[in-house]
């Protein structure tokens, strides 16, 4: 089993959709979250951290499911600029530096 | 200010050649990452280095690769007699150190092992 494993998709949205993703991790121990986006053929970059209590970025909410091992993130009035590649990403153990990053899932939006 | 930054930004090399690939991180970013990513991969952790401290090797996929990073800053990755099964994206990361900070991405190597 993968340490973290998400569905590759892709999710194809109309404009102005909602949308969520999942992404379960292995290592109970894990303590820090986050969701990163990919654009085609560009660096990975932070969206946001996952907390323990939820939290919200403006059209994002990211959500921590410690008892199953999940972690989420819904994306309200999707735009065309949202269309990348999201990288759910968990830190081995408490503290530790080591990144695991998902595969990613794509998501599309369309006109 | 200015980010993470690679080079050469794509490099094509010949079987069994060797290869240095650069890394400059953010500045007073203590902490270095080196990742791979292969074509419909997740990222693959390669080494880490922080200060002064000893780099975790840990992720090295052979004795063919190894890196270091001089002065604290700057940092190159080599891989040595290149086999088609490195061709990937070599990404570099930093961040102000280890644990829950940040981690900020340059923006790649391409390398394509002919």
């Amino acid at each position: 089993r993968k340490e973290v494993e998400q569905d590759p998709g892709p999710f194809n949205v109309p404009e102005g959709a909602t949308v969520a993703f999942n992404c379960t991790y292995s290592n109970s121990a894990s303590q820090s979250f986050f969701w990163y986006r990919q654009d085609c053929r560009k660096e990975p970059k932070l969206l946001m951290s996952v907390y323990s209590s939820g939290n919200e970025d403006g059209r994002f909410t990211a959500q921590l499911n410690r008892a199953s091992q999940y972690i989420s993130l819904l994306i309200r009035d999707s735009k065309l600029s949202d269309s990348a590649t999201y990288l759910c990403v968990v830190t081995a153990t408490s503290g530790t530096y080591k990144y695991i990053f998902g595969t990613g899932t794509r998501l599309k939006v369309l006109a | 200010g200015a980010g993470v930054s690679q080079s050469p930004s794509n490099k094509v090399t010949e079987k069994g050649k060797d290869v240095e690939l650069r890394c400059d991180p953010i500045s007073g970013h203590t902490a270095l990452y080196w990742y791979r990513q292969s074509l419909g991969q997740g990222l693959e952790f390669l080494i880490y280095f922080q200060g002064n401290s000893a780099p975790d090797k840990s992720g090295l996929p052979s004795d063919r690769f190894s890196a270091e990073r001089t002065g604290g800053s700057v940092s190159t990755l080599t891989i040595q007699r290149t086999q088609q099964e490195d061709s990937a994206v070599y990404l570099c990361a930093s961040s102000f150190s280890s644990g829950k900070n940040t981690q900020y991405f340059g923006p790649g190597t391409r390398l394509t092992v002919l």
